[in-house]
């Protein structure tokens, strides 16, 4: 079946704007993970979902950051007033069990946001 | 707070060479995840052990998973071209839900 797809690929943003970043998670997956990769580092967790519900948001660099995944399916990484310490890849993965951290996750090809 | 290191950051080889990445955590891990990533590419997961002295195989790779389950390390025998990218690995982090913490990776060179 098709695995994690995220959109848009690229994002060229200028500092200031709003981004909205959309993942589609392998369907039926209840859990999906957004993590944020700067250029040479390994990811970092920003914040997961099980299904509809936002249970861990600890990774989210500041208010800017808000993400939603309302019907627990598709789900939406939006930075509000974009800085250039923003510019990395955000990766989503999901997971089709619940969280408890032994289970594989698949990662989609990632974002990458470039803030001018 | 836990944290996942790994070395060498950079590993240059001619291929045909062996190639090992270590990764040690601060604390002890319920199971401990390897993840490569192509240039240009996202993370794909390899494997997962969980049972501590664990070692697991697949082709060219050997896995381990230490006694104490707070390292591993991922040996790659007879490299290839193909190997090339960035090697993570990446443990659960024990004060949330479950998302991993990852290592800075390897990033593994091969010269043909």
């Amino acid at each position: 079946g098709a695995g994690v797809s995220q959109s848009p690929r690229y994002k060229v943003a200028k500092r200031g704007q709003d981004v909205a970043l959309r993942c589609d998670p392998i369907s039926g997956h209840v859990s999906l993970f957004w993590y944020q990769q700067a250029l040479g580092q390994g990811p970092e967790f920003l914040t997961y979902f099980q299904n509809e519900a936002q249970l861990d948001k600890s990774g989210l660099p500041s208010d800017r950051f808000f993400a939603e995944r309302p019907e627990g399916s598709v789900s939406t990484l939006k930075i509000q007033r974009t800085q250039q310490e923003d510019s990395a890849v955000y990766l989503c993965a999901s997971s089709s069990e619940v969280a408890g951290g032994g289970e594989t996750q698949y990662f989609g090809p990632g974002t990458r946001l470039l803030v001018l | 707070g836990q944290q996942v290191m790994q070395i060498p950051q950079y590993q240059h080889v001619q291929e045909g060479e062996d190639f090992t990445t270590y990764c040690n955590s601060s604390t002890t891990l319920s199971n401990i995840q390897w993840y490569k990533q192509r240039p240009g590419g996202h993370p794909v997961f390899l494997i997962q052990l969980v049972k501590s002295g664990e070692v697991k195989k697949q082709k060219r790779l050997t896995f381990q998973f230490g006694e104490a389950k707070k390292n591993s390390s991922l040996h790659i025998t007879a490299t290839q071209t193909t190997d090339v990218g960035t090697y993570f690995c990446a443990g659960p982090d024990g004060g949330s839900q479950g998302n991993l913490i990852f290592g800075k990776g390897t990033k593994l060179s091969v010269k043909p």
